[in-house]
């Protein structure tokens, strides 16, 4: 049922921005893509969304590719709290009148000092 | 800031036992979702419900029942607990603001042991 894909894993030095890939080839219509990070033993946190602007939010930045096929979540500054598992994720359509959300295994970033 | 409160972090339960798992939160919103995680399984959509006294089964709701009398109440039962039970339990909530535009807020989660 997944309609994303993200790297398993990726490492990021401290202070550095981190880029955190995600392609969802078949995202249509109005779907918005949204982003989501679990940090160890919590409940996923929401960080940012977008339809096909790029956005900005104090946590990150979002770039959507023109044919809205992928995107680019950014950590400008990361540091070690960043660690964590970050989804990327658009929503199933369904017959029923609520659109399952979807969660892959998303991306484990590692924030290294 | 919106608040999804969980009414246990940590729970050890025998099997055959009732367990319930509470959810609150405060910001009025119509959606609440119990989600179970599992290990290379991620989040597996348990029930949900769009408004009160409403519900609908997710992808795994052998095994549980839902009650949602009040808007900011969502209560997960475990009608007899079994050890494949054990796991992490996920409540959120959220309000649809537009078509595909619907953000959810999750609580800290309740850690469950079924011995």
């Amino acid at each position: 049922d997944a309609k994303t894909t993200q790297p398993t894993s990726m490492d990021c030095a401290e202070g550095r921005a981190a880029n955190l890939p995600c392609n969802h080839s078949t995202i249509s219509g109005n779907e918005y893509v949204y982003w989501y990070r679990q940090i160890h033993s919590q409940g996923p946190q929401y960080i940012i969304h977008g339809l096909k602007n790029n956005e900005t939010n104090e946590m990150a930045s979002l770039i959507i590719t023109e044919d809205r096929k992928s995107s680019t979540l950014i950590l400008p500054h990361a540091t070690l709290r960043d660690t964590a598992v970050y989804y990327c994720i658009v929503r199933l359509r369904m017959k029923t009148s609520y659109d399952k959300v979807i969660f892959g295994p998303g991306t484990s970033l590692s924030v290294i000092p | 800031d919106v608040k999804v409160t969980q009414s246990s972090r940590y729970l050890v339960k025998r099997t055959g036992e009732k367990v319930f798992l509470e959810c609150v939160q405060d910001m009025d919103h119509e959606n609440m979702f119990w989600y179970r995680q599992d290990p290379g399984l991620g989040l597996r959509l348990i029930y949900f419900s769009y408004d009160v006294k409403m519900k609908e089964k997710g992808d795994i709701p052998e095994g549980y029942s839902v009650s949602r009398e009040k808007k900011e109440r969502f209560s997960l039962i475990l009608e007899s607990a079994s050890t494949n039970q054990t796991s992490m339990y996920l409540c959120a909530s959220s309000w649809v603001i537009g078509p595909g535009r619907e953000t959810q807020y999750f609580g800290p989660g309740t850690r469950l042991l079924v011995l």
